[in-house]
């Protein structure tokens, strides 16, 4: 299975400045489309999973424009660029080239 | 409002089995793939199962091959997973979460993403004795 990597595992994040999230996996995540096969999610507390970005940078629909997904082949980042107060959570990436889909351990956000 | 509702969770003993189901609403159930993702209550995500959009293909994680099954129900636009010979090390919550494609092309080929774009709320399993 890919192991996915993520660091830090605790974020603490002062409002209106940026963020970031590092998600190393296994293997590399390039498809032979050229497109990374990873997505990032925002688990707030008590609910569940949310998407952010899908296909390494894509955002998902109703995500601001703030949260920005990069990176290729192992590395991969999550920049928010000025994080406001309802951002906090626990972060994920995931990768879907392989079965079984594989997430990180999780990155939790906190204000600081 | 596009919605899954998962239900069936409650206490089993270890050796038990129980049955879970996730009610869709608000789009076309029978034209996604499915998914049970299940977290260790203060832990990370597992993806524990898929089921095609038909219901032909299945999918399995090894740690609950053989002991789960997933199901699905068009007409109901309901899921289901049957789960058997439960340990200690199923206990989480469960949540099931549709998958959206993302089409894109390469030269003269589409190709398709599949993400998991909606999540129910979950439903909490606890194998306990």
């Amino acid at each position: 299975d890919i192991v996915m990597t993520q660091s830090p595992l605790s974020l603490p994040v002062t409002p209106g400045e940026p963020a970031s999230i590092s998600c190393r996996s296994s293997q590399s995540l390039l498809h032979s489309t050229g497109y990374n096969f990873v997505d990032w999610y925002l688990q707030k507390p008590g609910q569940p999973p949310q998407l952010l970005i899908y296909l390494g940078s894509n955002r998902a629909s109703g995500v601001p424009d703030r949260f920005s997904g990069s990176g290729s082949g192992t590395d991969f980042t999550l920049k928010i660029s000025r994080v406001e107060a309802e951002d906090v959570g626990v972060y994920y990436c995931m990768q879907s080239l392989q079965s079984p889909r594989t997430f990180g351990q999780g990155t939790k956000a906190e204000i600081k | 409002e596009v919605q899954l509702v998962e239900s069936g969770g409650g206490l089993v003993k270890p050796g038990g089995s129980l049955r879970l189901s996730c009610a869709a609403s608000g789009f076309t159930f029978s034209s996604h793939n499915i998914n049970w993702v299940r977290q260790v209550p203060g832990k990370g995500l597992e993806w524990v199962s898929s089921i095609s959009d038909s219901g032909r293909y299945k999918w399995y994680a090894d740690s609950v091959k053989g002991r789960f099954t997933i199901s699905r129900d068009n007409a109901e636009s309901s899921l289901h997973l049957q789960m058997n010979s439960l340990t200690a090390d199923d206990t989480a919550v469960y949540f099931c979460a549709r998958e959206t494609f993302y089409d894109f092309w390469t030269g003269d080929y589409r190709n398709y993403y599949y993400y998991m774009d909606v999540w129910g709320k979950g439903t909490a399993v606890t194998v306990s004795s």
